[in-house]
């Protein structure tokens, strides 16, 4: 069974300034998905990005980007210029290619942004 | 830009009754999903939908549970008898056809029982 791992259930940036969330996930499957969503205190679960395994290249979202270490296992999210909006509760995903549709979460990580 | 909608954003219960929570997903998207997430633990899958048919659940997903299509648009998650452990906010997804890897969230409904 695949399983994903937020270290970090904190952490905190000065605005403007850039933070890397950290996630892990171990699989024995060779194609899938990886997502980050953000829940604003609003509870909303939004899509922040999403990384297919078969694509070396890192996903990018304007101020969002992944660093996709797939022999690591390792799936960080980078947010460059944070902003106060930015602060929100973080769970990483993964969802198998092709097999199981559901997702599989990490913990999350909070996300403070200090004016 | 579409949403997924979800009511009601609060219930309170008491132990063994019914409750049934409503979704209503992106219009043009084919599957549904549930998640609950329990206070301080991770978002667990529940069940995915297809086709008005489970194509997958989880083994939280017991006989106290059932989910329906009854028109177009909901889609249901019933709790036949609740238990105190099933207090949690609980959310609705859904995917379309072209990219169901990806899917959208609805806002939670969180359910307490007491």
């Amino acid at each position: 069974a695949q399983t994903v791992t937020q270290s970090q259930p904190e952490m905190s940036v000065q605005e403007a300034e850039t933070v890397t969330l950290s996630c892990t996930y171990d699989t024995s499957e060779s194609d899938y998905y990886l997502f980050w969503y953000k829940q604003p205190p609003s509870r909303q679960m939004i899509l922040v990005i999403r990384q297919e395994a078969y694509k070396q290249q890192n996903a990018t979202e304007n101020r969002f980007s992944v660093n996709f270490q797939k022999a690591a296992k390792s799936f960080s999210l980078k947010i460059s210029d944070s902003q106060l909006g930015d602060a929100a509760m973080y769970f990483c995903a993964y969802r198998s290619y092709g097999g199981s549709e559901k997702l599989v979460f990490g913990k999350g990580t909070k996300l403070t942004v200090n004016p | 830009e579409p949403e997924v909608t979800q009511t009601p954003s609060h219930q309170v219960t008491q132990m063994g009754q019914e409750v049934i929570l409503r979704c209503v997903p992106i219009s043009n998207h084919l599957y549904f999903y549930w998640y609950r997430q329990i206070l301080g633990q991770k978002v667990e899958f529940l069940v995915s939908f297809y086709n008005n048919e489970i194509s997958e659940k989880s083994e939280i997903f017991d006989d106290q549970f059932s989910v329906e299509r009854p028109d177009g648009s909901n889609f249901t998650l019933k709790i036949r008898s609740t238990k105190l452990e099933d207090s949690a906010m609980y959310f609705c997804a859904s995917s379309e056809w072209e990219t169901q890897e990806t899917q959208y969230f609805g806002p939670g409904t969180r359910l307490l029982v007491l």
